[in-house]
């Protein structure tokens, strides 16, 4: 159980374009899911935590217009890279929690993206 | 906000050997959650082990433990009986408000 996908597993675009990237809780309702950036060698970035129905809260450093969140059901939350740029080029993961209070996090695979 | 250091970039132990990676971090919090989590070459995040704050038993899966001091705000992942598959990058982290902070990481390799 507590199988969390993501899709594409790999983009490649050219600048100026946009790429959305979704996240999937397969067997379990997940009430938060969050999306975290990770750089080669280096530790995961928390970018935003979605929750079902309700607006993205983004951290600190993190433009919300350049990375659109949306928590559309318990199940799929997606994420838009809009006008990406070369300097967006990263490791993108997502990770969604169940509804319980000692819920973990479960990490779907994560998606390369590469901005030409 | 929480801080997790992790002081060991990288690590090399001996198949079948016991190797011990060092996590400390910075709270104000009584009660709270601990992890490990290990990321081999696929990059798939895989949930090692859990330790909640309020538990003083060290949590145990099979060749994993930990050795948590809460006072010290110490939280080490001892690897017993290292295998090949054991070779990854493995973060500490902490969660908060069910956020997790995450350490800079350690790269464990197992020689054959």
């Amino acid at each position: 159980g507590a199988v969390v996908s993501q899709h594409p597993s790999w983009v490649i675009c050219k600048s100026g374009t946009s790429v959305k990237i979704e996240c999937r809780s397969l067997d379990f309702q997940a009430t938060t899911m969050f999306w975290y950036r990770q750089f080669p060698k280096q530790s995961l970035m928390l970018m935003a935590t979605s929750n079902e129905g309700s607006k993205a809260t983004y951290e600190q450093g993190v433009e919300k217009d350049k990375f659109l969140i949306n928590h559309a059901s318990l199940t799929l939350s997606t994420l838009t890279v809009t006008s990406a740029h070369p300097e967006d080029s990263s490791f993108y993961i997502c990770s969604a929690r169940g509804q319980g209070t000692f819920e973990t996090q479960y990490f779907g695979p994560g998606t390369r993206l590469l901005v030409l | 906000a929480q801080t997790v250091t992790q002081s060991q970039p990288e690590m090399s132990v001996q198949e079948a050997e016991t190797v011990t990676l060092s996590c400390t971090y910075d709270t104000s919090e009584s009660n709270y959650y601990l992890f490990w989590y290990k990321q081999p070459p696929s990059r798939q995040m895989i949930l090692v082990i859990r330790q909640e704050a309020y538990k003083q038993q060290n949590a145990t899966e099979n060749r994993f433990s930990v050795n948590f001091q809460k006072a010290a705000k110490s939280f080490s992942l001892k690897i017993s009986d290292s295998q090949l598959g054991d070779t990854a990058m493995y973060f500490c982290a902490f969660e908060s408000d069910y956020k997790l902070s995450f350490g800079a990481g350690t790269t464990v390799t197992v020689r054959a």
